[in-house]
């Protein structure tokens, strides 16, 4: 079964600053790679995902992550963050195998001061 | 378009008592989920339905749990009876033709 590992469960940053949160996988075979976020007593939205293609993917809210396979990583970024970007981030993976199967990550909740 | 509305949002019931879930997906999906969100934790996948049937409830406490997925549109879960360790969101997802999947708002179960 895939895992998926999100490096730490609390990151807070300043208003402005840059935002990283870490994400890597299991499988030695490339699965489909998304981000979800998810505000206080909401569902899950999603971000932005890779299935194939360029690595460099673009999402919702200025967000972007980078597949990198020789790292099994796909770490979220923003180069500036916003008060309303407070919330808690899910990395998820799909596949190699079976693609209708997600496997989440343990959250990572975004604080911006200020 | 995807969409799925839960009912209710929030239940709260004491322990050994029953309680029901309700997920209604706005048009016709054909993979349905149920996830449990233990609070700090990532979803947890309970079942997944193809259709009406069920691909994978290897995660499903079988002896408290039961789902089921009616003509292949809406789906229940229900637990019966509860326990405190069941306090948890549950959330309804559906596979979107972009091949991710598309939650609704949850419902908050609180056990006492």
């Amino acid at each position: 079964a895939q895992s998926v590992t999100q490096l730490g469960s609390h990151v807070s940053v300043s208003e402005g600053a840059l935002v990283l949160l870490r994400c890597n996988y299991s499988s030695s075979v490339p699965p489909y790679l998304f981000w979800y976020v998810q505000y206080p007593n909401q569902g899950l939205q999603l971000l932005l995902k890779y299935t194939t293609g360029a690595t460099l993917v673009k999402g919702i809210n200025g967000f972007e992550a980078e597949f990198k396979k020789s790292e099994t990583s796909f770490h979220l970024t923003k180069p500036s963050a916003h008060m309303s970007d407070a919330a808690e981030y899910f990395c998820a993976v799909s596949g190699p195998y079976n693609f209708n199967k997600f496997y989440f990550g343990s959250g990572t909740k975004l604080n911006v001061k200020p | 378009e995807a969409g799925v509305a839960q009912s209710p949002r929030y239940k709260i019931i004491e322990k050994r008592q029953s309680v029901a879930f309700w997920c209604n997906p706005i048009s016709g999906h054909a993979t349905l989920y149920w996830y449990q969100q233990i609070l700090g934790q990532g979803p947890k996948l309970l079942i997944q339905f193809q259709n009406n049937g069920v691909v994978d409830d290897s995660q499903l406490p079988k002896d408290r749990f039961s789902a089921e997925r009616l003509k292949g549109v809406d789906s229940t879960l229900k637990i019966q009876p509860a326990k405190l360790e069941d306090s948890a969101v549950y959330l309804c997802a559906v596979t979107s033709g972009g091949g991710w999947q598309f939650f609704g708002p949850g419902t908050r179960l609180t056990v006492l």
